[in-house]
């Protein structure tokens, strides 16, 4: 089976830095996404990971460790505009299913 | 034009009546996806496809079934709408290999 775990809620202030964490368990894995989604929109892409190690894609920082199952994102100097809900996706080997977590939603106070 | 469009966006409907929901796409991906959306329950996988021939249950088929019409299209219906089946529907695209999904602007369903 799958299972996908997130933080349900975080918050954070303007400038600072966050890290919303991601452990899953799968029956075969073969790659890891995030997806940032505001309230009423449609899911859009951010970072992909296959390999361990960190993926940096601007503001927006992706890891990967596949022998203990967890992924992480960071987001620097936070913006208002990133408030959210942030959605840890686990492709799923010889399946290519791809399921997702509960999402994890962020505020981003003044 | 978005290059997955869903169809439509915003329905409601009685409990028992059968409903189709659209999908369609311009970026000639094979693999097709519909998923629901419900608070506090992240996106669940109904149905997917890989292909027009190539169509597989996800973790919550009972109550849905889906249509593969070409490659372009990618259709799912409530044969008789139950009120919990009251959801935000997204369908999703990708190719094969490490792509990420496109998702469609989503389809606001609900069931009275």
């Amino acid at each position: 089976g799958q299972n996908i775990d997130q933080p349900t809620e975080m918050t954070a202030t303007e400038g600072a830095i966050v890290q919303i964490n991601c452990t899953y368990q799968t029956s075969g894995f073969n790659g890891l996404f995030w997806y940032q989604q505001h309230a009423g929109e449609a899911p859009t892409f951010l970072s992909y990971n296959v390999l361990d190690g960190l993926e940096e894609k601007g503001r927006f920082s992706s890891f990967l460790s596949r022998s203990k199952g967890y992924s992480y994102l960071l987001l620097k100097e936070l913006q208002m505009k990133d408030s959210a809900s942030y959605l840890c996706a686990v492709r799923v080997y010889n399946t290519d299913k791809l399921i997702f977590g509960t999402g994890t939603r962020l505020q981003v106070f003044p | 034009d978005a290059d997955v469009t869903q169809t439509p966006r915003n329905r409601i409907t009685k409990t028992g009546k059968r409903i189709m929901l659209e999908c369609s796409q311009t970026k000639g991906h094979d693999r097709m996806y519909w998923y629901r959306q419900d608070p506090g329950l992240g996106l669940r996988l109904i149905y997917y496809s890989f292909d027009v021939k190539d169509i597989n249950k996800g973790e919550i088929s009972d109550g849905y079934s889906v249509s593969r019409q070409a490659q372009a299209k990618f259709s799912l219906s409530l044969e008789s709408a139950i009120p919990n089946q009251t959801a935000l529907y997204f369908c999703a695209t990708r190719d094969g290999g490490d792509t990420e999904a496109f998702f469609g602007q989503g389809t606001r369903l609900t069931v009275v």
